[in-house]
C-alpha cells in the first residue's frame, strides 16, 4: 500500500534562517506531488505541484521554492524565512481518481 | 477556474444525530469529481468520500454520504449517527483538469455528547 511521509513534524525557526521540508512517497511510481500551506483556521493554499522529476509548477509567487530530485521525493525550501511563512505544510500525492492523499504535515513556526 | 464555497464556518450536532455540511461549487469542466476531506486536530487530511459528476447514484461510504444535486451545483456531506470522533474540520474540494485541487474554507464540526 502507498504511504507518504513528511519530516520534521514540527519546526521552530528564526526569521532569516533557511528551511528544508521533505516529503517522500512509498508504494507508487511517478505520482503527482503537491505542497500546500494552511494558515491557522484557514483552508489549504496550493504552493507547488510536480508531475515528474525536475518538473515544478508554482501557484503563488513567494519566498519558497520546491524541488523534486527523485521520483518519490519532494522538497520545500527557503533561503530566508519570513514571519508570514509560519503555518501548517502538507504534502500530497494524487491517485487514480485524482483523489489526493496527504502526509501528516509539518507545523512551522517562524519567530 | 474551479471554485468551492462552504458557507458554514461552524456546526454543532448532538451525538448519534445526523448532520449535513454544505458545499457548492462552480466549474466549467463537463466532467469532474468532488471530494470531501476530514481534518482532525492532529492536522492530517483524511480522504472521506468521492462523487463523480456522471455517477448515477449518490456516493456512500459507511456513515458518510453525499447529497449530490448537479443542477444546483451542490455536494453536501451527510454524516449519520454522529460520534465524538467526528469532531473536526471538513473540507470540500474539486480538482481542475490539471489535477490541482481547490479547497473550500472548511466547516468546523463539533459533536456534543
Amino acid at each position: 500500500s502507498q504511504t507518504i511521509h513528511q519530516w520534521p513534524a514540527t519546526l521552530v525557526q528564526p526569521v532569516g534562517s533557511p528551511l528544508s521540508l521533505e516529503c517522500t512517497v512509498e508504494g507508487t511510481s511517478n505520482p503527482n506531488l503537491y505542497w500546500y500551506r494552511q494558515a491557522a483556521g484557514r483552508g489549504l493554499q496550493l504552493l507547488f505541484y510536480s508531475v515528474g522529476i525536475g518538473q515544478i509548477s508554482s501557484e503563488v509567487p513567494q519566498n519558497l521554492s520546491a524541488s523534486r530530485p527523485q521520483d518519490r521525493q519532494f522538497i520545500l525550501s527557503s533561503k530566508k524565512l519570513l514571519l508570514s511563512d509560519s503555518g501548517f505544510y502538507l504534502c500530497a500525492w494524487s491517485g487514480g481518481r485524482n483523489e489526493q492523499f496527504f502526509g501528516p504535515g509539518t507545523r512551522l513556526t517562524v519567530l | 477556474a474551479q471554485k468551492i464555497t462552504q458557507t458554514q464556518p461552524g456546526m454543532f450536532v448532538q451525538e448519534k444525530e445526523a448532520v449535513t455540511l454544505d458545499c457548492t461549487y462552480d466549474t466549467s469542466d463537463p466532467s469532474y469529481g468532488l471530494f470531501w476531506y476530514k481534518q482532525p486536530s492532529s492536522g492530517e487530511m483524511i480522504f472521506l468520500i468521492y462523487q463523480g459528476s456522471y455517477d448515477q447514484q449518490n456516493a456512500t461510504e459507511g456513515r458518510y454520504s453525499l447529497n449530490f444535486q448537479k443542477a444546483r451545483k451542490s455536494a453536501n456531506l451527510v454524516i449519520s449517527a454522529s460520534q465524538l470522533g467526528d469532531s473536526a474540520m471538513y473540507f470540500c474540494a474539486i480538482p481542475n483538469t490539471g489535477n490541482q485541487f481547490y479547497f473550500g474554507t472548511g466547516t468546523s464540526l463539533t459533536v456534543i455528547p
